[in-house]
């Protein structure tokens, strides 16, 4: 089965760059369809980015200014790149696999998460 | 951008039927799907497609989506349902995922 396991600092300085990595096991990134979906503390979820099959990316209109989404093959991991943070980007992290179609999408499984703090 | 809108907060005694709102326009003309994520854990697919449980998901919850409304029920209520319910969509517009604001789902 899909696991997916995110990686990357706890804390990040205000105006720097998020880099978190995600790693997929039970199947190949080539394979399938990949988001970041953020969780800022007590709120509700806010999709960031996807990376497909072929390797076609689609960002958040509000956060694409700030954003890359990439991958290693090689490694069967992909990651997502924040720039510029500030305290709102402060959030639990997930990695998900995409299901569906270009008109539905849903995420299934979903990494355990990864808290990010933007603070100095 | 699609805006869905859930109510904060749903209470119900264990054996009650608990129904869980997710509101947009029209949103009887797409498909929803819904998450259960319980405190400290990531989210869980619990529907997709408006009716459709994922394998290990238990016959107690049921979906449905008509007209502006698509609703989370889950029947029998226990304990371990207690849990921040979403519900998401896709917005063919803006071609990206939203996602309701969440439900909490207290077991009195």
């Amino acid at each position: 089965q899909v696991q997916v396991q995110e990686s990357g600092p706890g804390l990040v300085k205000p105006s720097e760059t998020l880099s978190l990595t995600c790693t997929v096991s039970g199947a190949s990134i080539r394979d399938y369809d990949w988001s970041w979906i953020r969780q800022p503390p007590g709120k509700g979820l806010e999709w960031i980015a996807y990376i497909g099959y072929t390797g076609i990316t689609n960002y958040n209109p509000s956060l694409e200014s700030r954003v890359t989404i990439s991958r290693d093959t090689s490694k069967n991991q992909f990651s997502l790149q924040l720039r510029s943070v500030t305290a709102a980007d402060t959030a639990v992290y997930y990695c998900a696999r995409d299901h569906g179609s270009s008109t539905s999408k849903w995420f299934d499984p979903w990494g355990q998460g990864t808290l990010v703090t933007v603070s100095s | 951008s699609y805006v869905l809108t859930q109510p904060p907060s749903v209470s119900v005694a264990p054996g009650e039927t608990a129904r869980i709102t997710c509101a947009g326009n029209n949103i009887g003309s797409i498909s929803v799907h819904w998450y259960q994520q319980r405190p400290g854990q990531a989210p869980l697919l619990v529907m997709f497609y408006d009716t459709t449980r994922p394998s290990g998901i238990p016959e107690r919850f049921s979906g449905s989506n008509s007209e502006n409304t698509a609703t989370l029920t889950i029947s029998w209520v226990e304990a371990g349902d207690e849990a921040d319910y979403f519900c998401q969509v896709w917005d063919n517009s803006g071609d990206h995922p939203v996602f309701g604001g969440g439900t909490k789902l207290s077991v009195l």
